[in-house]
């Protein structure tokens, strides 16, 4: 079948640097994508990795082993309001998102 | 530039009647998605449309739920006779033409919350 894992919570410090994982279960297979979404709003495009390797913008970079079905966002120099959720996402036969990553941040 | 518009932003319906939901993608972009979205939930894919074309709907409730994109206006989704577990957050997406359907770069709008009582 197909499935999208992500932890459900990561706590993490301000300033401090932290990894959300993904791993993915699909027949096909055209990228993972990134989205987060703040408490009642709309979710945001953050990155995209159609190739294995390291994606950086800004504070946040994406990583993805097609070998391993694994990919994970980064998110350095933390600050509050990066408090939300995160989601990967992919295409197999139709469109997948994980169930989200909520972060919390403490000061 | 407008971004993806989506009306009403809140809905309340009661049991038995329709609701539907407005969508205005952004401007230049020729594909629509919905996906709906239950509280601590992801999303979950809907359907996947282009002007006057349903590419595809293996998302979509097989009984009282449809959507169009015209040729002209905005994408409707529609939900007949609404039950309380069509409560959710439903969201639009638009991506530029040229993509495949694809989580890459879909521009989401701001969501309508539905709720019947």
């Amino acid at each position: 079948g197909q499935s999208l894992e992500q932890p459900s919570e990561v706590t993490a410090v301000e300033g401090a640097i932290v990894q959300i994982n993904c791993t993915y279960q699909t027949s096909g297979f055209y990228g993972l994508s990134w989205y987060q979404q703040h408490d009642g709003g709309a979710p945001t495009f953050l990155s995209y990795n159609g190739l294995d390797g390291l994606e950086e913008t800004g504070r946040f970079s994406s990583f993805l082993s097609r070998s391993d079905s694994y990919g994970y966002l980064l998110l350095q120099e933390l600050q509050m309001k990066d408090s939300a959720s995160y989601f990967c996402a992919v295409r197999d036969d139709k469109i997948i998102f994980g169930k989200g990553t909520r972060l919390h941040i403490l000061p | 530039n407008a971004g993806v518009m989506q009306n009403p932003r809140h809905l309340v319906r009661r049991r038995g009647q329709e609701a539907r939901l407005r969508c205005s993608p952004m401007k230049g972009h020729s594909h629509v998605y919905w996906y709906r979205q239950l509280p601590e939930e992801g999303l979950k894919f809907m359907v996947y449309l282009q002007k006057e074309n349903i590419i595809d709907e293996s998302g979509m409730p097989k009984e009282r739920f449809s959507a169009e994109f015209p040729k002209e206006g905005p994408s409707i989704l529609r939900i007949q006779q609404v039950v309380r577990g069509d409560s959710a957050a439903y969201f639009c997406a638009s991506s530029p033409p040229g993509k495949v359907a694809s989580p890459y770069e879909q521009y989401f709008g701001p969501g309508t919350r539905l709720t019947v009582t």
